[in-house]
């Protein structure tokens, strides 16, 4: 099945510690996304990425970190440098806009990481 | 970044009709979408308007006015299952900006 896969879906880390969450997809879309959401508040963009070897900070890109070495697959690193890191992160990808193409978003299920 | 307002709550009675604004203030505007979320879930496509006017998809319409930076999710014959968190987001520049998200509470 195509899809978009993150992993893990829960994650526990101390204060202080690197983290790197997973994302997938075999839908061969160009873009990837990353967003936080936090209780209350919509999705924050944090990096995106329109082609492989490329990518762009988003709005809250402060101690974060990702790569884009292969077209499937865009890992996100949350730095400790972040200050409050615990979040539920998506991942999201889609094809390029054209023709009857939205190039909507399609999401993965979603990693919670808990600092504590 | 887009300014992107929409209510953080409304609740509705089954089987009944409920209108969603999303106002919002960019330049580059090139569409906008709605989402549906579930608690705990990841959001799912409802809607995508580039030009002005209503889409219909079923039970769900969309509206779209560029000058007015406005859009409207409609939701008609309202059932429990629409209970949910519904997104309005802006693309321009190629990314894709959200809202802060309606809360949609449906009773019986």
């Amino acid at each position: 099945d195509g899809g978009i896969t993150q992993s893990p879906k829960y994650l526990f880390r101390k204060e202080g510690q690197n983290v790197t969450l997973s994302c997938e997809q075999n839908l061969n879309h160009d873009a990837m996304y990353w967003y936080r959401q936090d209780p209350g508040q919509g999705l924050r963009l944090i990096y995106y990425s329109q082609i492989v070897n490329d990518f762009q900070k988003g709005d809250i890109a402060e101690g974060y970190s990702v790569s884009r070495e292969k077209k499937e697959s865009f890992p996100l690193t949350v730095t400790s440098a972040q200050k409050n890191p615990t979040a539920f992160y998506l991942c999201a990808s889609s094809p390029r806009a054209s023709g009857s193409n939205t190039g909507e978003l399609f999401f993965g299920e979603g990693s919670r990481l808990t600092v504590l | 970044g887009q300014n992107i307002d929409q209510p953080t709550e409304m609740t509705a009675t089954e089987g009944a009709i409920v209108q969603i604004n999303c106002t919002y203030q960019t330049s580059g505007f090139n569409g906008l979408f709605w989402y549906q979320q579930h608690a705990g879930e990841a959001p799912t496509f409802l809607s995508y308007n580039v030009l002005d006017g209503l889409e219909e998809k079923g039970r769900f319409s969309s509206f779209l006015s560029r000058s007015k930076g406005y859009s409207y999710l409609l939701l008609k014959e309202l059932q429990m299952k629409d209970s949910a968190s519904y997104l309005c987001a802006v693309r321009a520049a190629n990314k894709l900006s959200f809202g802060a998200g309606t809360t949609v509470t449906v009773r019986a």
